[in-house]
């Protein structure tokens, strides 16, 4: 089976730019999180769609907004890119119960220069 | 509020040696989940472990075991006779039992094992 799959690997934008991350969630799992994880900490939650609703959302400014669709892939979009948005974006799959755990995908390398 | 603290940045060991990541964790919650990961080179985590509150065993998985205590809040993870397989950054991470799934990561530890 295959696993969490996210588009692209890397990523270099200009500041200013817009930029969509995509992620595919394991098949039968409904809930897709997303993370940003700056070099050297450990990833920041960011944003939870369960059943094509936002459950949760992180302390992030507006800039960062994200969907699921109808076979609960998600995209991550970010506006107005700044130079402190350059981080590994992960996407985790799950069932989406607090209990169960998240399956991560390998990742989107965004450089901002 | 939730945290998670691993002190150790990183630990260096030589094959075949045992070494202890530790993880504390902070909340109010009296119930709530604890879990490991594994983040190699390759950026991706991997799943370790999930340990529910209300189960203090500890348990072991081949040369992996953790270490569960309630009463020092602490979480901490053991591999046994190290291989240079194992060099990466070792995440632990709390999840509330109330809201939404929401992973609280720790800063990680680098394992660094050397032949």
């Amino acid at each position: 089976d295959a696993g969490v799959t996210q588009s692209p690997t890397h990523l270099i934008k200009t500041r200013g730019q817009h930029v969509t991350l995509r992620c595919s969630p394991i098949s039968g799992h409904k809930s897709v999180s997303w993370y940003q994880q700056v070099l050297g900490q450990g990833p920041q939650f960011i944003f939870q769609y369960y059943e094509k609703e936002e459950r949760g959302r992180g302390n992030f400014p507006d800039r960062f907004s994200a969907r699921q669709f109808p076979n609960y892939s998600s995209e991550l979009n970010v506006n107005a890119l700044l130079l402190g948005d350059s981080a590994l974006y992960l996407c985790a799959s799950s069932l989406g119960r607090r209990d169960t755990e998240a399956f991560f995908g390998q990742g989107t390398r965004l450089t901002v220069v | 509020a939730q945290k998670v603290t691993q002190a150790q940045t990183e630990i260096s060991v030589v094959e075949k040696e045992d070494v202890t990541l530790d993880c504390v964790y902070e909340t109010r919650d009296t119930t709530y989940y604890l879990f490991w990961y594994k983040q190699p080179p390759s950026g991706e985590l991997v799943f370790l472990i999930r340990r529910n509150s209300f189960d203090e065993q500890n348990e072991i998985s081949g040369r992996y075991s953790w270490n569960f205590q309630k009463s020092t809040s602490s979480f901490n993870f053991t591999i046994t006779a190290s291989q240079v397989v194992d060099s990466a950054v070792y995440f632990c991470a709390l999840n509330r039992d109330t809201g939404f799934q929401k992973l609280v990561f720790g800063t990680g530890t680098r394992l660094l094992v050397s032949p």
